[in-house]
């Protein structure tokens, strides 16, 4: 499969709490890019954190990135109702330009 | 921030004809250009690398003489989809690097009846 790997693939959580979503990568990798999408809407680029970085914010967002586990962790917090969405990682192997994305993850902040 | 735009946003087609949908880079120039589809509840799936000046890529599974693809410039690339049926019915999205980054367009969501 062409895809890397999220969880958890759905997550349910109360306005207020954290929220933390997981990635899993298969090849080396430029960058690694966390995007939001609103049911059937387009893509919100929401950070990109570059393979010489560990960590990175962005507001109420927290991003890792673990090269030598081929992974990274996607952290939201003080969620808001305004946060349901789901939530995809996605890279850009070395040596290529394609951008391939994770399964995804469907966040449900209730209010 | 560069811009890639994606045009129509959403179309409805009947079973057997073509639709073609395009994608712009606004801001900068992109030799490549990426297509992807999405069914619902489900993640982005590459479909095809886009080149200017030279024939698509496609990945596997993925039938070229269905979904046609032409770069015919620095700006822009256009997707076929031929003969459409109501299987072909899904969100396309097409995307744009400039250096490293990419760019998305707004998607476009098919619907054949």
């Amino acid at each position: 499969s062409q895809q890397g790997e999220e969880d958890p693939q759905a997550l349910s959580i109360q306005e207020g709490e954290n929220a933390t979503m997981n990635c899993s990568y298969k090849t080396s990798i430029n960058n690694l890019q966390w995007y939001r999408q609103n049911s059937g809407r387009g893509l919100v680029h929401l950070i990109l954190i570059r393979s010489n970085e560990r960590e990175k914010h962005s507001g109420r967002l927290r991003v890792t990135l673990d090269t030598s586990k081929k992974s990274s962790s996607l952290l939201i917090t003080a969620s808001r109702a305004a946060d349901t969405a789901s939530y995809f990682c996605a890279t850009d192997a070395t040596g290529g330009f394609k951008t391939i994305f994770g399964a995804g993850t469907r966040l449900f902040v209730k209010a | 921030g560069a811009v890639v735009s994606q045009h129509p946003s959403w179309v409805i087609c009947k079973s057997g004809t073509s639709v073609k949908i395009e994608c712009r880079s606004l801001d900068f120039q992109a030799t490549t250009m990426f297509w992807y589809r999405q069914f619902p509840k489900q993640s982005l799936m590459l479909m095809a690398t886009s080149n200017e000046g030279s024939k698509a890529t496609y990945e596997q599974g993925v039938e070229k003489d269905k979904f046609l693809i032409n770069h015919a410039s620095l700006t822009l690339s256009t997707l076929t989809v031929t003969s459409a049926h109501p299987e072909d019915s899904s969100f396309y999205i097409c995307s744009a690097n400039r250096g490293t980054e990419a760019f998305f367009g707004q998607g476009t969501r098919l619907t054949v009846v």
